[in-house]
């Protein structure tokens, strides 16, 4: 069965913090791990990694991928008040040439950050 | 840009009540998506369909039918309604050709069965 686990499942923190968000898997036919942001309504895209040490960058937010060690981080830096959401980490699973694919979803990790 | 449409947004069931949730997609993707959304559970999928024609069930089918009408839309059936089935619904598409992709999501349908 595969697994994504995230962790902390919450955290509080004040503005300007760095904070760093995991995500370990345990899957077979890895394709690829996604990060996305949900605030009220649809998780919205944040980054897709394929490679291992290649950091992707947004702003402030940056993410990378051990392919090896089974994990990726989430950073954020000079966090804001509009960073509160709920981060989920995805592992994109499956063989395109066989016709199937599919994203399997941690539980999520809730970022709360207070002025 | 409208993406993926779910209607309806929000909806309010009796124990054994049936309904239909209704997806579309705009964006001519291959591959469509249900999941569910409980407080603390991440996301877990429903019922997926690769391409058109095809279905295959996720981590929680239980209770649920789907139907792929045709490549834009995918449907997601609640024969019997349940209390436990209180959630909230995610329809999602991607293109399942390009080897790594993001999925894309609709607004979400939140329903409560009572």
């Amino acid at each position: 069965e595969d697994k994504v686990v995230q962790s902390p499942l919450s955290l509080v923190v004040h503005e300007g913090d760095t904070v760093t968000l995991n995500c370990s898997y345990e899957v077979t036919n890895f394709r690829s791990l996604l990060w996305y942001k949900q605030e009220k309504k649809a998780p919205t895209f944040l980054f897709m990694l394929t490679s291992s040490g290649i950091e992707k960058k947004s702003g402030r937010l940056s993410s990378i991928l051990d392919k090896k060690e089974l994990f990726s981080i989430l950073n954020i830096t000079a966090t804001q008040t509009g960073d509160s959401a709920v981060y989920l980490c995805a592992v994109g699973v499956g063989n395109s040439g066989a016709g199937s694919y599919q994203l399997t979803f941690g539980k999520g990790t809730k970022l709360s950050v207070i002025p | 840009n409208a993406g993926v449409t779910q209607t309806p947004k929000f909806q309010v069931l009796k124990t054994g009540q049936s309904m239909t949730l209704q997806c579309a997609q705009d964006m001519n993707h291959n591959s469509m998506y249900w999941y569910r959304q409980d407080p603390g559970m991440g996301l877990r999928l429903i019922y997926y369909s690769a391409s058109e024609g095809t279905t295959d069930k996720g981590e929680v089918p239980n209770g649920y039918n789907v139907s792929r009408l045709n490549k834009r839309e995918f449907s997601l059936r609640l024969e019997s309604a349940a209390p436990s089935q209180t959630s909230v619904y995610f329809c999602a598409s991607s293109e399942i050709w390009v080897l790594n992709t993001e999925a894309f999501f609709g607004q979400g349908t939140r329903l409560t069965v009572v």
